[in-house]
């Protein structure tokens, strides 16, 4: 059974980079199938989709936050990974790693996620 | 972006009564070269991720009680709970994935 584990430093500084690392365990992170994403909950709110990448390195982010995602892959240690530049108090959330089935280009419904993490942007 | 609005943001239901959420896209999510709904639910209880339900609008995870169904098409969705158990009590959000990017509803809180 396939699962996700995230890992990152659970607080930030601001203007600094927020770096999240996840890593699959029961499953290959390789094949066409699967896209591997990010999305965030600040507390108490909704879903964000970030990001995703398949395993071949193609990027889709949300417009929204484009100019400051970058999500890349690691096939040998069966890893993909979050750089979310320049944060602030409202980049504050739970990140959560996923896996989205994939039914178009950069998009998909998301079938398995990992337990998500606490990231917190303070001084 | 299309935006998914649900409604109610909160209900709350008597224990084996059915539980019904909408959910209403700001344009058609119905692609009309395989007619299927790019839509999706999860369920998310405190403390824990997201869980997907149903996706195609209509069609069951495996494993997931029978008790949920999803329909509607186009613009207008409905998740229904059929008989209320206390481990329903969770918040549930709907999914585009039609469009780009895909986006989910604000969420809907299910109490006892």
């Amino acid at each position: 059974q396939l699962q996700l584990q995230e890992s990152g430093p659970g607080l930030v500084k601001p203007s600094e980079t927020l770096s999240l690392t996840c890593t699959l365990s029961g499953g290959s992170i390789s094949g066409n199938i699967y896209y591997w994403g990010c999305v965030r909950q600040p507390p108490g709110k909704g879903l964000e989709w970030i990001g995703s990448i398949d395993s071949s390195g193609n990027t889709y982010y949300s417009p929204t936050l484009k100019s400051r995602v970058t999500i890349s892959v690691d096939a040998s240690r069966n890893q993909f990974s979050l750089k979310l530049s320049s944060v602030t108090a409202a980049d504050t959330a739970v990140y959560y790693c996923a896996r989205l089935t994939i039914t178009g280009t950069s998009r998909g419904y998301f079938d398995s996620w990992g337990q998500g993490t606490l990231v917190t942007v303070s001084s | 972006d299309i935006v998914m609005t649900q409604s109610p943001d909160s209900l709350a239901v008597s224990l084996g009564e059915r539980a019904t959420i909408n959910c209403k896209s700001s344009q058609s999510v119905l692609y009309s070269s395989d007619n299927k709904n790019y839509l999706a639910w999860y369920q998310q209880k405190p403390g824990q991720p997201p869980k997907l339900l149903i996706n195609w609008a209509s069609i069951r995870e495996s494993g997931v009680p029978d008790r949920f169904s999803g329909s509607g098409s186009g613009t207008d969705f409905t998740l229904t709970i059929s008989s209320l158990q206390a481990e329903d009590v969770a918040v549930y959000y709907c999914q585009q994935y039609y469009g780009v990017p895909q986006t989910f509803g604000q969420g809907t809180k299910v109490e006892i």
